[in-house]
């Protein structure tokens, strides 16, 4: 049972263009969000993170958008630049309960010079 | 550089042996996390460990195990190992249960 979706295995964007990551989630107590870019042969790097009392959280270029009722979350990067071309996954937990994080399978973001 | 280091980078070995995994978290994390990541796959949580005691497990196989030891650092025990073990292994720790900061991994290779 995956709880935590990302249906876009692959995406690709013009540079300077605004390219949209999207996460899906079915467990309503979800309550903190991250999202984590990993580029070849590294380990994921901490991006950004939004907990459920926010809708939206910025960080410069990167924006992430937290619709609760939905559950859906998605990061916005804009403009995109070609270092921005890694994979980027999202990660869910809930505060109550254990203390582990639900990843998704991950979207590998290409974006084009 | 997250300031989380693993050992070794790289490690080959054959179906049956034994392999030891080793993380050094930042410096003030009690948290240490395991987690697999398949050809293809997303991050598979296979356990946490907090200041030195299991706090949480995931999918991890009975064949695996993991302790933390008083100095923090933490080891990930893989036995009888098979081909679809073959996988990277990343450490995470945190100094609360946000945000996870991750080492380079390891990669296993099972021939």
């Amino acid at each position: 049972d995956q709880q935590v979706k990302q249906n876009s295995p692959s995406l690709s964007v013009q540079e300077g263009r605004i390219s949209i990551l999207n996460c899906d989630y079915t467990n309503s107590m979800f309550d903190y969000f991250l999202w984590y870019k990993k580029y070849p042969a590294e380990g994921p790097t901490f991006l950004i993170s939004i907990s459920s009392i926010k809708d939206k959280n910025e960080d410069g270029r990167f924006t992430v958008f937290l619709n609760k009722s939905a559950k859906h979350l998605s990061l916005h990067i804009v403009p995109s630049q070609p270092g921005d071309s890694a994979v980027y996954f999202c990660a869910a937990k809930s505060s109550s309960g254990t203390y582990k994080y639900i990843f998704g399978t991950g979207t590998r973001l290409k974006v084009l010079a | 550089d997250s300031g989380v280091t693993q050992t070794p980078k790289h490690l080959i070995t054959a179906t049956g042996q034994r392999v030891t995994l080793r993380c050094s978290p930042r410096s003030g994390d009690l948290s240490v996390y395991w987690y697999q990541q398949s050809l293809d796959q997303g991050l598979q949580f296979l356990i946490q460990y907090y200041n030195g005691e299991e706090r949480a497990k995931g999918n991890i196989l009975e064949r695996f195990s993991a302790q933390q030891f008083p100095d923090l650092h933490s080891e990930l025990n893989l036995s009888s190992l098979e081909l679809g073990d073959s996988a990277l292994y990343f450490c995470a720790s945190s100094h609360s249960t946000d945000t996870q900061y991750f080492g380079p991994g390891t990669r296993l290779t099972v021939l």
